[in-house]
């Protein structure tokens, strides 16, 4: 079964970029489709974007275009999220989810598994 | 802002039977975009909890029920125990003007008492 293990706590200044990295294990990168997804403190759970299967691309919520870049690693199996140009309403809990379901048009898609979420401090 | 509606806080004592409404549009739950739900324990990463309306996974006791009709869904915890205890999310998808995106609901906050 997938098994998804993310990188530790990090603390930005506002302006900075963090990466934070989702290590894949008991399959491989190439056969799942990785999203990302964010909880601010007390706050509900926020998707930011993930690979498109049928697109072969990575899409990105509206919110995030322009900020946000996701990447892959196949050698390493490790997905990676950056978010760029932080600003203190990015502080959050960043979680990495595989996607399952049927037919691409994600009407039919859940997450499963989650990361174990890494957060994210932005602070001056 | 999320567009599926959830009330923030539900409870029962225990063995009583609650419910949580997960309300969407005609762009999202209404188009036939299937609903799914998960748990959020204290200080826990989610947990899928029902896919596809009604499916329960693996492992998730049969205490958890859901359903969904029209724009709207439902999800019912019957036999409620302590360790219920919990943050429940429902997701979907939504196609609107402004692109197609996956959607949570607003979150809640289940307290046994």
């Amino acid at each position: 079964q997938v098994q998804l293990v993310q990188s530790g706590a990090e603390v930005k200044k506002p302006g900075a970029s963090v990466k934070v990295s989702c290590k894949v294990s008991g399959y491989t990168l190439t056969e799942l489709s990785m999203h990302w997804v964010r909880q601010a403190p007390g706050k509900g759970l926020e998707w930011m974007g993930g690979f498109d299967p049928e697109d072969g691309e990575t899409i990105y919520a509206q919110k995030f275009q322009g900020r946000v870049t996701m990447t892959e690693d196949t050698s390493t199996d490790t997905a990676y999220m950056e978010l760029s140009s932080l600003r203190s309403e990015d502080t959050a809990v960043y979680y990495c989810a595989t996607e399952k379901g049927y037919d691409s048009s994600g009407s039919h898609i859940w997450f499963d598994p989650w990361g174990q979420g890494t957060l994210v401090t932005v602070s001056s | 802002q999320s567009v599926l509606t959830q009330p923030p806080s539900v409870s029962g004592a225990p063995g009583q039977r609650v419910t949580i409404s997960c309300t969407g549009s005609s762009s999202n739950i209404g188009a036939s975009s299937d609903v799914h739900w998960y748990q959020q324990l204290p200080g826990a990463a989610p947990k899928l909890l029902i896919y596809l309306n009604n499916n329960r996974p693996s492992g998730v006791p049969d205490r958890f029920s859901a359903s969904k009709s029209g724009t709207s869904a439902s999800l019912a915890i019957t036999g409620l125990q302590a360790e219920d205890e919990a943050d429940y999310y429902c997701q979907s998808y939504d196609s609107s003007l402004s692109g197609s995106h996956y959607v949570f609901g607003t979150g809640t906050k289940v307290t046994v008492l």
